[in-house]
C-alpha cells in the first residue's frame, strides 16, 4: 500500500545534541510537509517542499532545518534541541493537484 | 488572515447515536479546501473527509458527512452511528486560496468520547 513512513517512531535526545527525523513516501507526491504538534495542541506547520523548492514558515525557528534529497525522502534536522522542542513531529504529503494531505504516524521526540 | 475555530473542546456521545462537531472558518479567498482529520491516541492523523469551496453538494464518506454552509462559513462534521473506536481528537482544517497556497491551518480540535 502507498503510504507515508516516519522513522523512528520515538526518539530520545539530549539537550543540545543534534537529531534528525526521517520521512519517506511511496505516493510520489511532490509536496512534503513537516508539522510540530505539542501536547493537546493543533499541528503547526514548520515548512514544506514543493518539489525541490523549500518554503519556510515565518515563525519557524532557525534551529529547525530540512532536506529533501529526492521525491521520496524528506528529513527534519533539529540542530540544538531544547526542552521546548519536545513534541510529536508529523510528516505529510500531498499532490500539487489535489487538496488532501496524507500524514505519517509521527515521531515523538523527547529531549532530556 | 485565515482562521479555523472549533469551539467544543470535548464532546460526549452515546454509542450508535449521531454527533455533530462544529467548525467555523474565516478566509477572504474564494477558493479553499476544508478537511476533517481524526487523531487517535497513537498520534497518526487520519484523513476523514474533504469539501471544496466550489462543491455544490455536501461531502459524504461512509458514516462521515460534512455540513457545509458557505454563507455562514461553517463546515461541521457529522458522525452517524457512533462507535467506540470513534473516540479520538478531531481537527478541522483549511487549505488553499490565493494567500494560503499549500499551507493548511488547523483548528484547536475537539476530543470526542463515545460511551458504551
Amino acid at each position: 500500500d502507498a503510504m507515508v513512513i516516519q522513522n523512528p517512531r520515538y526518539q530520545v535526545t539530549q539537550f543540545g545534541k543534534p537529531v534528525t527525523l526521517s520521512c519517506s513516501q511511496t505516493l510520489n507526491h511532490n509536496v512534503m510537509y513537516w508539522y510540530q504538534q505539542k501536547s493537546s495542541q493543533a499541528p503547526k506547520l514548520l515548512f514544506h517542499y514543493y518539489d525541490k523548492d523549500f518554503n519556510n514558515e515565518a515563525d519557524t525557528p532557525d534551529n529547525f532545518q530540512s532536506r529533501r534529497p529526492n521525491t521520496s525522502f524528506c528529513f527534519l534536522d533539529i540542530r540544538s534541541p531544547g526542552l521546548g522542542d519536545a513534541a510529536m513531529y508529523l510528516c505529510a504529503t500531498s499532490s500539487a493537484y489535489q487538496e488532501t494531505q496524507y500524514f505519517g504516524p509521527g515521531t515523538r521526540l523527547l529531549v532530556l | 488572515a485565515q482562521k479555523i475555530t472549533q469551539t467544543q473542546p470535548g464532546m460526549f456521545v452515546q454509542e450508535k447515536e449521531a454527533v455533530t462537531l462544529d467548525c467555523t472558518y474565516d478566509t477572504s479567498d474564494p477558493s479553499y479546501g476544508l478537511f476533517w482529520y481524526k487523531q487517535p491516541s497513537s498520534g497518526e492523523m487520519i484523513f476523514l473527509i474533504y469539501q471544496g469551496s466550489y462543491d455544490q453538494q455536501n461531502a459524504t464518506e461512509g458514516r462521515y458527512s460534512l455540513n457545509f454552509q458557505k454563507a455562514r462559513k461553517s463546515a461541521n462534521l457529522v458522525i452517524s452511528a457512533s462507535q467506540l473506536g470513534d473516540s479520538a481528537m478531531y481537527f478541522c482544517a483549511m487549505r488553499g486560496g490565493n494567500t494560503g497556497g499549500f499551507k493548511t491551518i488547523f483548528g484547536a480540535g475537539t476530543r470526542l468520547f463515545v460511551k458504551a
